[in-house]
C-alpha cells in the first residue's frame, strides 16, 4: 500500500488562528480524502480533495473553515481556519487504492487552547 | 440517514481466546464493508474488506463474516494476542459510493 506522510503529527495552537496539514504519499493516486476523528469518536470524512478543481465537501463542512489543496496526484493540505477549541480533533488523510481499500496517515493531533 | 453501528462499545478477552466484534448496518445497498485496527495514537490501519457477494473471508488470524439477511458483520481474531489490543472500526461502502461510514468503534482489551 501507499505511504502516506502528514505533517505535523501534532501541534497545540491558540484560538483564532490557522493551521495547515500536509499529507504527501509516495505514489499517485486519484482519490484522496480529509478526514476528522474527535476525541474519542469515529472517524468523520471532511472532504475528498480532487486535483485541479474545488475539494467537494460533506454536509457541515465549509471551504472557509477547511480550505484544502491539491495541486498534484502525491500532495495535498488542509488549513483549519480561526480554530477554537471545539476544532480540537484529529485530522487525517486518506487515499483509496485499487479494489477501494482505504488507507490512513497517521494522523494530525490539533489541540487548541 | 443510513448508519453503521456496533453492538458493543468494549470488549476484553483473555490472551489466546478467539475476540468477535460486531457491527451492524443498515444500508441495505451496501457492497464493500471494511475492518480498521486503530491503535493509541496511530492512524486507522486496514484489516481485512469483504464484498457483499461473499459472506466470509480470511486473512491471517482474521476472518470477516457477513449476513446481509440481518445486515450483521462481524470480526473475529483467532489467538488473541496483547499486540490486537486497540480500537476496531467497522466501515461500509454503499452501493455506486466511494465514500466510507465509519461505525463508532469498539475497544479490544487483551489481558496478559
Amino acid at each position: 500500500s501507499a505511504v502516506i506522510s502528514q505533517k505535523p503529527s501534532r501541534d497545540i495552537c491558540q484560538r483564532g488562528t490557522s493551521l495547515t496539514i500536509q499529507c504527501q504519499v509516495d505514489s499517485q493516486v486519484t482519490m484522496m480524502f480529509w478526514y476528522r476523528q474527535q476525541p474519542g469518536q469515529s472517524l468523520t470524512l471532511i472532504a475528498t480533495a480532487n486535483q485541479g478543481s474545488e475539494a467537494t465537501y460533506e454536509s457541515g463542512f465549509v471551504i472557509d473553515k477547511f480550505p484544502i489543496s491539491r495541486p498534484n496526484l502525491t500532495f495535498s493540505t488542509l488549513t483549519v481556519s480561526n480554530m477554537s477549541p471545539e476544532d480540537s480533533s484529529i485530522y487525517l488523510c486518506s487515499v483509496e487504492e485499487a479494489g477501494g481499500r482505504l488507507f490512513f496517515g497517521e494522523g494530525s493531533r490539533l489541540t487548541v487552547l | 440517514g443510513e448508519s453503521v453501528g456496533l453492538h458493543l462499545p468494549t470488549l476484553s478477552v483473555q490472551e489466546g481466546d478467539n475476540s468477535i466484534i460486531n457491527c451492524a448496518y443498515s444500508n441495505s445497498a451496501s457492497d464493500y464493508f471494511i475492518w480498521y485496527k486503530q491503535e493509541s495514537g496511530k492512524g486507522p490501519q486496514f484489516i481485512i474488506d469483504i464484498r457483499s457477494n461473499m459472506d466470509k473471508r480470511q486473512g491471517q488470524r482474521v476472518t470477516v463474516l457477513l449476513n446481509k439477511t440481518v445486515k450483521h458483520l462481524s470480526l473475529q481474531i483467532a489467538a488473541t494476542q496483547p499486540g490486537d489490543s486497540a480500537v476496531y472500526f467497522c466501515a461500509e461502502n454503499g452501493a455506486g459510493s466511494y465514500q466510507l461510514t465509519f461505525g463508532k468503534g469498539t475497544k479490544l482489551s487483551v489481558i496478559p
